[in-house]
């Protein structure tokens, strides 16, 4: 089916260790996003890529790192996790009339 | 910089009260604004958008909005709540031209309550 998933769903992971939360999309879309939601913080943009090879920092880059080799593959990750970065991730991609499309999150708990 | 403040991080009516949740936003370039539900445990959807079309604008399930370039207001509205209605609503604003095209900035969000 047509859309943009997230994967895992939901992980639990230990300090220290490196996560990668992934993203795909079908509809070709150049752009896109990660945010994260936190209690009171609403979404804040992590990355954000125009296209394939190139990725840009958002209002909270730190302790993340993004790629994107392919339009349709945008994955994050976290290469030390701390428990700070327990969150809800989003993943979005920007179509033509500048309307952001949300996968279904990835919900990370860092123990 | 753009940002967003909504005013109100929770808001209760009863089932076929009127709707208003607010919105004012800064920015330095004319924007775009946005309104997205979020239910539990799900993605963000997108209610509405204004992109410098007509001030007014209409969404899904009879939310509308309307652009007040003086006040820097995009209040969301709905004339007679329901039930389906309960979520979170979140406030953006994105640049309409330059390299930071298509970013959004969000507000923190407002949790709707309806009342039976």
């Amino acid at each position: 089916d047509a859309g943009i998933t997230q994967s895992p769903r939901y992980k639990i992971t230990e300090t220290g260790r490196q996560v990668t939360l992934m993203c795909h999309q079908t509809w070709s879309h150049s752009y896109m996003f990660w945010y994260r939601q936190d209690l009171g913080h609403g979404l804040r943009l992590i990355y954000y890529s125009a296209a394939a090879d190139i990725t840009d920092k958002g209002e909270v880059p730190d302790g993340y790192v993004v790629s994107r080799s392919k339009t349709e593959n945008f994955p994050l990750t976290l290469e030390s996790a701390t428990r700070s970065q327990t969150s809800v991730y989003f993943c979005a991609t920007l179509d033509s009339s500048y309307e952001q499309y949300f996968g279904p999150g990835t919900r990370l708990t860092v123990t | 910089a753009q940002s967003v403040t909504q005013l109100g991080s929770h808001v209760s009516v009863s089932e076929g009260a009127l709707v208003l949740l607010r919105c004012n936003y800064s920015s330095s370039v004319p924007p775009y604004l946005f309104w997205y539900v979020q239910y539990p445990n799900q993605g963000l959807q997108l209610l509405l958008k204004y992109t410098s079309a007509a001030t007014l604008v209409k969404g899904i399930n009879g939310f509308e909005a309307e652009f007040k370039k003086s006040e820097t207001s995009f209040h969301l509205t709905k004339p007679s709540a329901h039930m389906s209605d309960a979520a979170e609503y979140f406030c953006a604003v994105s640049d309409s031209r330059g390299s930071t095209l298509g970013r959004l900035y969000f507000g923190r969000g407002t949790q709707l309550t309806v009342w039976p």
